[in-house]
């Protein structure tokens, strides 16, 4: 198997602009999260989804975020408009329930730098 | 509430030295705990994880971590560290029951291999 793939795996943009970061999970896995990571803040847990529907949001931090995800092999996470204090590597992962192990597997991360 | 309490945010040891990076879990309810290891700018990387089965689990790379329940801990050793551990290690937990798929990370701890 792939892996979970993130796209892309660098992003620069101007502050105001709209910044869209994709995941695709390891093809038959039915949970998909999506991470922030920060040297201040550390790994946070943004939103996570279970066969396509989310589950917990409480970890968003403004509306300005928002994620989807619209099939089992695809989901979005959408920053409008972006800030400056977005910069940060974004990590997507997912897991299979019905492993009981409940492991998560990571992407090799988005960074995105707003300028 | 679960939570993961990682003692230290930077390790030093010399190479050959014995490695150990210390993980305290909160819980009520047995837990399923598991070491990550993340180097420069890559993903997360499961290293190992406990579920129920033996205390004393065996990872890659020649991790090992034992459950204590009594001590409600699950320390990350190595007998012998190499320049190659030198990376971000994370703490992590979940539950079987309630717990769904979702791992509460610790803080990391960074560690460095000196010669």
């Amino acid at each position: 198997d792939a892996g979970v793939i993130q796209s892309p795996r660098h992003e620069v943009t101007e502050m105001g602009q709209e910044v869209t970061l994709r995941c695709k999970p390891i093809s038959g896995h039915d949970y998909l999260f999506w991470y922030r990571q920060t040297m201040m803040r550390g790994l946070e847990l943004l939103i996570y989804f279970n066969n396509n529907v989310p589950i917990d949001d409480s970890g968003m931090p403004e509306d300005r975020f928002s994620a989807k995800m619209p099939n089992a092999s695809f989901s979005t996470l959408k920053i409008q408009p972006s800030e400056p204090r977005d910069s940060a590597v974004y990590f997507c992962a997912s897991s299979l329930s019905a492993s009981g192990s409940y492991e998560q597997y990571f992407g090799p991360g988005t960074r995105l730098t707003v300028t | 509430a679960q939570s993961v309490t990682q003692l230290g945010s930077h390790v030093s040891v010399s190479e050959g030295a014995l490695v150990l990076l210390r993980c305290n879990y909160s819980s009520s309810v047995p837990p399923y705990l598991f070491w990550y290891v993340q180097y420069p700018n890559q993903g997360l990387q499961l290293l190992l994880k406990y579920t129920s089965a033996a205390t004393l689990v065996k990872g890659i790379n020649g991790f090992e971590a034992e459950f204590k329940k009594s001590e409600t801990s699950f320390h990350l050793t190595k007998p012998s560290a190499h320049m190659s551990d030198a990376a971000e290690y994370f703490c992590a937990v979940t539950f079987s029951t309630g717990g769904g798929n979702k791992l509460t990370f610790g803080t990391g701890t960074q560690l460095k291999v000196e010669l």
